[in-house]
């Protein structure tokens, strides 16, 4: 079956870095575009990044581009954002999520990521 | 960046009885092929978001067929026939034909 496990997450100051994985298991992972998507605590959800299948094509929402980056390993089967210059308004936790024809299919459990001093 | 809009924000349904959330697009959601990338999302408590119903109507795999999906253009409409415990959570509706991917606030639905 369809697993996203996503790791990384954790507590880092204001102006920090994290890279967060996502690994990917029980469906063709080089065929797939990837998405990243966050929900701050108690918030709503804020789609963050989408890498295409071969990692051709990239996109960023607008308030992330520039700081972070979304990658991906086919070899091993690993979706990656490297987040920089981390903000207490990236708190959140974050999904990765499968791009299909008909939208976001699968998400993993999600890793949270906070930032504080 | 196209807006969802969704309404009501909080629901709160009998056991048995149906339940409707309603989610306007700021612009046609019609992509160039023709498609509209339109899904509804169930997110129950303490779950990532799963995804119920794609391109405006067609339910996701393993998802109840007392789920259902409607509408056009830029007004879209999320049914629940009759309403069980297991529903209670946030529905988003969110559209996928053009970047940004953007979603709608959340409407919570609970038992009264």
């Amino acid at each position: 079956q369809v697993q996203l496990v996503e790791s990384g997450g954790g507590v880092v100051q204001p102006g920090g870095s994290l890279r967060l994985s996502c690994a990917a298991s029980g469906f063709t992972f080089s065929s797939y575009g990837m998405h990243w998507v966050r929900q701050a605590p108690g918030k709503g959800l804020e789609w963050v990044a989408f890498i295409r299948y071969d990692g051709s094509n990239k996109y960023y929402a607008d308030s992330v581009k520039g700081r972070f980056t979304i990658s991906r390993d086919n070899s091993k089967n690993t979706l990656y954002l490297q987040m920089n210059s981390l903000r207490a308004e990236d708190t959140a936790v974050y999904y990765c999520a499968i791009a299909t024809v008909r939208g976001l299919d699968y998400w993993g459990q999600g890793t949270l990521v906070t930032v504080s001093s | 960046d196209i807006v969802m809009t969704q309404t009501p924000l909080s629901s709160p349904v009998t056991l048995g009885q149906p339940a409707s959330i309603s989610c306007r697009s700021s612009q046609s959601l019609v992509h160039s092929d023709g498609n509209t990338y339109l899904s509804w999302l169930q997110q129950r408590p303490g779950q990532p978001p799963r995804l119920l119903i794609y391109k405006i109507s067609n339910r996701f795999s393993g998802v109840p067929d007392r789920f259902s999906g409607s509408g056009a253009g830029t007004d879209f409409t999320l049914k629940i026939s009759r309403v069980e415990a297991e529903d209670v959570g946030v529905y988003y509706c969110t559209q996928a034909t053009q970047f940004p991917i953007t979603f709608g606030q959340g409407t919570r639905l609970e038992i009264k």
